[in-house]
């Protein structure tokens, strides 16, 4: 079966910077997004990784490793907004997404 | 601003009422998709429709009907449901249909309670 993984839940403190990490085994591989998701709102789209790497985008930055189904998303300076659940989805072979049940990161003063 | 619209926000129902989510996308996008998001779970894909026309269904329970009038809205018809259908209904759009490295964008979703 098709399957990823992300913790549940993570707290960091403001300024700070913390690594939410994903692992996946899908039937085939193209491409692995990462969307956030503040409570009661729309999930908006932070990244999408395709080939190995790292992407920097301002104070957050997605990495990923298709030799070892692994990717994380990276964020800097910590604000207090951040605080919001981060969804883990992976693109297989028949171009379905396939989403993690999310990362709830809680951000404290 | 989103640009995907959803309507109700919120919505409490009995098993016996009849009901109608209601999504509109004002981005040109040509495949809209309904999910069903419950508490500690992954977004569950439910209905994928491109151009108007269904491409997918993931085997959901007839009990939920989808309706694609045109390339802009997008209804999601609930009948006789039951309280384990409670959960929050997203609406997403997107360029062509999943192929490539489309971004979908999101709605805000409609809360659904069933008592």
């Amino acid at each position: 079966g098709q399957n990823i993984d992300q913790p549940t839940e993570m707290t960091a403190t403001e300024g700070a910077i913390v690594q939410i990490n994903c692992t996946y085994q899908t039937s085939g591989f193209n491409g692995l997004f990462w969307y956030q998701q503040h409570a009661g709102e729309a999930p908006t789209f932070l990244s999408y990784n395709v080939l190995d790497g790292l992407e920097e985008k301002g104070r957050f930055s997605s990495f990923l490793s298709r030799s070892k189904g692994y990717s994380y998303l990276l964020l800097k300076e910590l604000q207090m907004k951040d605080s919001a659940s981060y969804l883990c989805a992976v693109l297989d072979s028949n171009y379905q997404l396939i989403w993690g049940a999310g990362t709830k990161l809680i951000i404290k003063p | 601003e989103t640009g995907v619209t959803q309507t109700p926000r919120h919505l409490v129902m009995g098993m016996t009422n009849k009901k109608s989510l209601k999504c509109e996308q004002h981005l040109g996008h040509n495949a809209m998709y309904w999910y069903k998001q419950s508490a500690k779970k992954p977004l569950e894909l439910m209905f994928v429709y491109s151009l108007e026309e269904r491409v997918e269904n993931n085997s959901v329970p007839s009990r939920f009907s989808p309706e694609c009038p045109n390339s802009s809205h997008l209804f999601l018809h609930l009948h006789t449901l039951q309280p384990e259908d409670s959960a929050l209904y997203l609406c997403a759009s997107s360029q062509e249909g999943g192929k490539g490295g489309e971004t979908q964008y999101f709605g805000p979703g409609t809360r659904l309670l069933v008592l």
